[in-house]
C-alpha cells in the first residue's frame, strides 16, 4: 500500500532555532496537511495545502510556521524560531482530492519535535 | 464549527470480549465520520469511514460503526477484541475538502 513518509522521525532541537520537517506525500495525491499531537492531547489541524497554496490554517499556524513544496514530491513544514511548546508529534499527510470527494487522507507516521 | 466529543477517555477490556468506543459529533450539515487507529509510537491508520449510504460501515481488522444521526453518534464496535487492538482510538469528523477535526482519544487497554 503506498504510504506518506516523513523525516527525521524524532528531532531535538533548542528553543529559538529553526526546524524543517519533511514528508513525501503519496505520489499521485493533490492535497497535503499538516497535523500536530502535543503529548496527551488531540490531534490538532494546522494546515492544508493545494495548487501550491496553502488552502486553510489554523490558529495555530502563526507567521512562525510555513509550508513548502519545493519539488514534485517533498512537502516541508518549517518552524522558524522553535518555542518549548511546539514540541509535538507532526503528522504529515494527503488525499487524492479532497475529503469531502470521499477520499481517504493518509496519514505518515509522524516526527517528533522536542524543543529545549 | 464543527467538533468531536469521545466521552471515554480510557477503557480497560478483557481479551474476547465486545468493544464499543463511543463518539459524538456535532455539525451542522451531514457531516464525514472518520475512526483512525494508532498504536504506540506509529502514525494514525484510517479503520473506517462514513460519508453517505448504509449507516452500518465495516472497516479494516474487525471493526465497524455506526452512524445514528438522531443522536450525532458514530460509534465504533468490536465483537471481540485481540491483545493487538491496545491503542488509541481516535474519531474524526471532516466538513470542509480540507481539515479534520478529532476527538480528544479514547486509550484501550486489553487484559489477558
Amino acid at each position: 500500500e503506498p504510504e506518506v513518509t516523513q523525516t527525521p522521525s524524532h528531532q531535538v532541537t533548542q528553543m529559538g532555532q529553526e526546524v524543517i520537517l519533511r514528508c513525501v506525500p503519496i505520489s499521485n495525491h493533490l492535497y497535503f496537511y499538516w497535523y500536530r499531537q502535543i503529548l496527551g492531547q488531540k490531534v490538532e489541524f494546522l494546515v492544508s495545502f493545494y495548487n501550491n497554496e496553502i488552502s486553510e490554517k489554523s490558529e495555530i499556524f502563526d507567521d512562525q510556521f510555513s509550508v513548502e513544496r519545493p519539488d514534485g514530491s517533498n512537502f516541508t513544514l518549517k518552524i522558524r524560531s522553535t518555542k518549548l511548546e511546539d514540541s509535538a508529534m507532526y503528522f504529515c499527510a494527503s488525499t487524492m482530492e479532497g475529503l469531502l470527494g470521499g477520499n481517504t487522507i493518509y496519514f505518515g507516521e509522524g516526527s517528533w519535535l522536542t524543543v529545549v | 464549527a464543527q467538533s468531536v466529543t469521545q466521552p471515554d477517555i480510557h477503557i480497560t477490556v478483557s481479551e474476547g470480549a465486545s468493544l464499543e468506543l463511543r463518539c459524538n459529533y456535532s455539525y451542522g450539515a451531514t457531516p464525514y465520520l472518520f475512526w483512525y487507529v494508532q498504536s504506540p509510537g506509529q502514525g494514525l491508520q484510517l479503520l473506517l469511514k462514513y460519508f453517505s449510504g448504509d449507516t452500518l460501515v465495516q472497516g479494516i481488522k474487525g471493526f465497524e460503526a455506526e452512524f445514528k444521526r438522531s443522536q450525532s453518534s458514530f460509534n465504533l464496535r468490536k465483537p471481540s477484541v485481540h491483545w493487538s487492538d491496545a491503542a488509541e482510538y481516535f474519531c474524526a469528523v471532516g466538513s470542509n475538502d480540507y481539515k479534520l477535526s478529532f476527538g480528544a482519544g479514547t486509550t484501550v487497554t486489553v487484559r489477558a
